[in-house]
C-alpha cells in the first residue's frame, strides 16, 4: 500500500513565525501535492511538484512556499504564519497525469495559528 | 461562482436506503471525474473514477456523468453505516498535469 506520512497531526504556531510541514511518500511517485481543507471551501490546491525541485503553484500558493530536494520529501512552508491559514492541511502523492489521477493522501495536519 | 459545486449536507439517511449525491460544475474542459471518500480523521481515499457520460458501476457504487448537463452523481444502494463518511467529488481536464479541482464535500451519515 501507498504511504503517505505527515510529521506532525496537530501543530499550533504563533503568528509571525515561520512553519514547515513535512511530507514523506514511500512509493517512489513523482506528483505530490499541498492541499488545505476548510468546511464549505473542499479541498484547495496550495502547490504541486511534478519532479524534483520542480514546483508549481496551485489556487492559493499566497503565503506559502514549498521544497522538494528529494523525490520522497515535500515540505510546504508558511513563511510568516497567519491566522487565515488556521486549516487542515493535506498532501498527496500521484504516480499518473494522465486520464487517471489517483492521489493518496496523508491523514492531515490540523493547524492552529494564534 | 465555484467551477465545482457540491451540496455539502449534511445527509442523514437509515440504513439500506439509496443515496445520490451530486455535483454541477462550470468549466467545459474537464473530462475525467473522480469521487473521493473521506472517513473521520483520514485523508481522501479514490472511490471511483470516469472520463465519459453515462454510468461506471461498482459493487454497491454506481458513477453517472451527464456532460451535456456539466452534473454528475454519485449513487449508494443498500446503505451501510460503514459509508458514513465525506464523499468528495473530483475532476480534471485534459491539460491540467495532475491538477484535481474538488467539490466542497457532502458530509453522509448512514445510521442503523
Amino acid at each position: 500500500d501507498v504511504k503517505v506520512t505527515q510529521s506532525s497531526r496537530y501543530l499550533v504556531k504563533r503568528t509571525g513565525e515561520k512553519v514547515f510541514l513535512e511530507c514523506v511518500q514511500d512509493m517512489d511517485h513523482e506528483n505530490m501535492f499541498w492541499y488545505r481543507q476548510d468546511p464549505g471551501l473542499g479541498l484547495r490546491l496550495i502547490y504541486f511538484s511534478y519532479d524534483v525541485k520542480m514546483k508549481e503553484k496551485g489556487d492559493i500558493p499566497e503565503g506559502y512556499s514549498v521544497s522538494r530536494e528529494k523525490k520522497e520529501r515535500f515540505s510546504l512552508i508558511l513563511e510568516s504564519a497567519s491566522t487565515n491559514q488556521t486549516s487542515m492541511y493535506l498532501c498527496a502523492s500521484s504516480l499518473d497525469t494522465g486520464v487517471l489521477v489517483a492521489l493518496h493522501f496523508g491523514n492531515g495536519t490540523r493547524l492552529t495559528v494564534t | 461562482q465555484k467551477e465545482v459545486e457540491q451540496d455539502p449536507g449534511p445527509l442523514s439517511v437509515p440504513e439500506g436506503a439509496i443515496v445520490s449525491l451530486n455535483c454541477t460544475y462550470s468549466n467545459s474542459a474537464f473530462q475525467y471525474f473522480m469521487w473521493y471518500r473521506q472517513y473521520s480523521r483520514k485523508g481522501p481515499e479514490l472511490l471511483m473514477y470516469t472520463y465519459s457520460s453515462g454510468n461506471k458501476e461498482d459493487g454497491r457504487f454506481t458513477a453517472q456523468v451527464d456532460k451535456s448537463s456539466k452534473y454528475i452523481s454519485l449513487f449508494i444502494r443498500d446503505s451501510q453505516p460503514s459509508d458514513s463518511a465525506t464523499y468528495l467529488c473530483a475532476m480534471k481536464s485534459g491539460t491540467s498535469y495532475g491538477k484535481l479541482t474538488f467539490g466542497q464535500g457532502t458530509i453522509l451519515t448512514v445510521h442503523p
